[in-house]
């Protein structure tokens, strides 16, 4: 079954906790890229990917890091935490100007 | 950058059309129009996607006049389950944006 898949589901850590949120794919995509939601602001752009080791600035990249060094997978790393990243994330794949397959989305909580 | 603007919510009832109209007047040639729709806590869902006339797939249809200025996704007889949230896009690849959306809310 094509899909993105999405770890953990549900998270909360505490300020500061270095923590890494995976992304995975099956579909063979170049596209891949992380959003955030929160209520009132819609979804967010944090990174994006267009290939492998390809990666670039979304709207919202401060406090993030990604990497791609496989194409299938693209992980986010939140490297110092804070309470303002509490949010839902979103990571999607696509090919070039295809259709965006979102996963079933992160809920963080930083307290 | 290409911003577009919908209308925040509308309201339906079920076995009607409806018709979302998106404004996107500083489309670019290279632009694309996506359609996403997204229920509470899930991530977006991919309806349809034009270039230009008219596109149809078996869940709606997305018209788009010749200047590209606006579109306008049409969801034929829409049920409860279809209430949701609905997002125009407006880009290249890299450079989509979703802004606010409009919610639906389909009545029995």
């Amino acid at each position: 079954e094509a899909q993105v898949t999405q770890n953990p589901r549900y998270l909360i850590t505490v300020t500061g906790k270095k923590l890494t949120v995976t992304c995975s794919q099956n579909m063979n995509h170049e596209y891949m890229s992380w959003y955030r939601q929160d209520p009132g602001l819609g979804l967010r752009q944090i990174y994006y990917s267009m290939n492998v080791e390809v990666t670039d600035k979304g709207d919202v990249p401060e406090g993030y890091k990604v990497s791609r060094k496989e194409k299938r997978n693209f992980p986010l790393i939140l490297e110092s935490p804070s309470p303002n990243q509490t949010s839902l994330y979103f990571c999607a794949s696509s090919y070039r100007t295809g259709e965006q397959f979102f996963g079933p989305g992160t809920r963080l909580t930083v307290l | 950058l290409a911003k577009t603007t919908q209308p925040i919510s509308m309201d339906s009832y079920e076995g009607q059309e409806v018709n979302i109209t998106c404004s996107h007047n500083n489309i670019a040639t290279n632009d694309y129009i996506t359609w996403y729709q997204q229920f509470p806590s899930q991530g977006p869902r991919f309806i349809i996607q034009g270039y230009k006339t008219k596109v149809t797939n078996e869940v709606a249809s997305l018209f788009i006049p010749a200047d590209r200025k606006s579109s306008t996704l049409s969801l034929p007889r829409v049920s409860l389950s279809d209430t949701a949230v609905y997002y125009c896009l407006v880009g290249d690849f890299n450079d989509m944006r979703f802004g606010a959306g409009t919610r639906l809310t389909v009545k029995p």
